[in-house]
């Protein structure tokens, strides 16, 4: 089953730009993490915000978690062609119970040069 | 080193073929997972190992077989597939399966059922 649900489904902006996806969730969460996907090859890790954390912020990438509204935003600045991939965000809804993640359906980014 | 290595990066089968995908990771990690993508999807949870003994089953069929000789090494058999479980089967390892953090993703073994 689904947790999350990012929107918007696709995004697509010249480089420079800032890109901002979004991510909604349904249950209580322990963590949430944002990964990053390059045309159906391995996920990568991009960031991890804990449930009592409200701001994160990893290089380019701003996560904000505002667990009230279920929801988090991922902002990438100064978009580059290298970050064009799917950016999906994972709940860790078990709180440390084998660790599983919940991916929601995933933002599309194209970034043109 | 933060590697998860899958193999084989590609693999055609028919319906009735056996084979094998493998999963290996030298992290110290002891949790690894299975997961399941199939086209313009989000992963979905297979089967979870934690410290080599399988504790999640995702109700899978049984046509796909895991199998964790050692902390570092899953695999995955596959008999009798059907065409619908072409897909990217991907490969993760975490550190503590009772503590939340990280996945590590290997590239992905895109198969393809015929």
């Amino acid at each position: 089953s689904q947790q999350g649900e990012e929107d918007p489904q696709a995004l697509s902006i010249q480089e420079g730009e800032n890109a901002t996806m979004n991510c909604s969730y349904k249950t209580s969460i322990n963590n949430l993490q944002w990964y990053r996907q390059n045309s159906g090859r391995g996920l990568v890790h991009l960031i991890l915000i804990r449930s009592n954390e409200r701001e994160k912020h990893s290089g380019r990438l701003r996560v904000t978690l505002d667990t009230s509204k279920k929801s988090s935003s991922l902002l990438i600045t100064a978009s580059r062609a290298a970050d064009t991939a799917s950016y999906f965000c994972a709940t860790d809804t078990y709180g440390g119970s084998q660790g599983n993640l919940i991916f929601g359906k995933g933002t599309k980014l194209s970034v043109k040069p | 080193d933060t590697e998860v290595t899958q193999t084989p990066k590609h693999l055609v089968m028919g319906m009735t073929n056996k084979k094998s995908l493998k999963c290996e990771q030298h992290m110290g990690h002891r949790a690894m997972y299975w997961y399941k993508q199939k086209a313009k999807k989000p992963p979905e949870l297979m089967f979870v190992y934690s410290y080599e003994k399988l504790s999640i089953n995702e109700s899978v069929p049984s046509r796909f077989s895991p199998e964790c000789p050692n902390s570092s090494l899953l695999n995955l058999h596959l008999h009798a597939l059907q065409p619908e479980d072409s897909a990217l089967y991907l490969c993760a390892s975490s550190q503590d399966p009772f503590l939340s953090g990280v996945k590590y993703f290997g590239a992905g073994t895109r198969l393809s059922v015929l």
